[in-house]
């Protein structure tokens, strides 16, 4: 398995209150990716990341910001905590596309982390 | 209507029987993502597949790219088994690599 690691791994917090939920990983992955997962949404896309400092938005990127100053760490912030964001947050990574030039890409597996459960109150 | 849609959402077994989670999609993809989750737990991919057919151990995913439809099955099926499986495609074109859609997942139970 590929290590990543979430922290923390549960959080309450208080509305109004910023939060930053940190992904770690040690596998060298050029792509990273924040999660959330709600019951009858699934998981849907916040934030990504395809390489040191270049971020873009999900489909579910309002009241969240990322960040990602090396390649290991991938941090996500809401910036004033709502009970909307209550949920359970997954960060996942991807080595990145392989294949030769001139042909299509091939996908890579993706791997996740443990999960932080997050309680807005 | 989502892109991803997997059935059945529940599925309740005996131990022994074979499973299988059906997943249709509605756009060109890049690839399909056979995940599993444990309750409470992390979420482990099992399967990547573009095209035809993947095997591991007792778990098999077949893709049908002309009819979007991918199957997981399950062989010989244990109470460890037990998870919810879910289905991810990464969409065809566009510049963002990696990006997944997910389907609703399907809950397997599997009883002794």
């Amino acid at each position: 398995d590929a290590g990543i690691t979430q922290s923390p791994r549960h959080k309450v917090t208080e509305t109004g209150t910023p939060v930053t939920l940190r992904c770690h990983q040690t596998e060298n992955h050029r792509y990273m990716y924040w999660y959330r997962q709600d019951p009858g949404h699934g998981l849907r896309l916040i934030h990504y990341s395809y390489g040191v400092k270049d971020t873009d938005k999900g489909e579910v990127s309002d009241g969240y910001s990322v960040s990602r100053s090396k390649t290991e760490d991938f941090l996500l912030t809401l910036e004033s905590a709502t009970s909307s964001q209550t949920s359970v947050y997954f960060c996942a990574t991807q080595r990145g596309p392989r294949g030769v030039p001139g042909q299509p890409f091939m996908n890579t597996e993706a791997f996740f982390g443990q999960g932080t459960r997050l309680t807005v109150v | 209507k989502n892109e991803v849609e997997q059935s059945p959402q529940n599925l309740t077994a005996q131990e022994g029987e074979f499973i299988t989670i059906n997943c249709s999609y509605s756009v060109g993809i890049s690839a399909l993502h056979w995940l599993q989750q444990h309750p409470g737990g992390g979420i482990v991919s099992l399967f990547m597949l573009s095209s035809g057919k993947k095997k591991h151990g007792r778990l098999i995913a077949t893709i049908n790219i002309q009819e979007k439809h991918s199957s997981l099955h399950i062989t010989a099926s244990h109470p460890r088994d037990s998870a919810v499986y879910i289905c991810a495609v990464n969409n065809a074109g566009g510049t963002s690599y990696g990006k997944l859609t997910f389907g609703q997942g399907t809950i397997l139970t599997v009883h002794p």
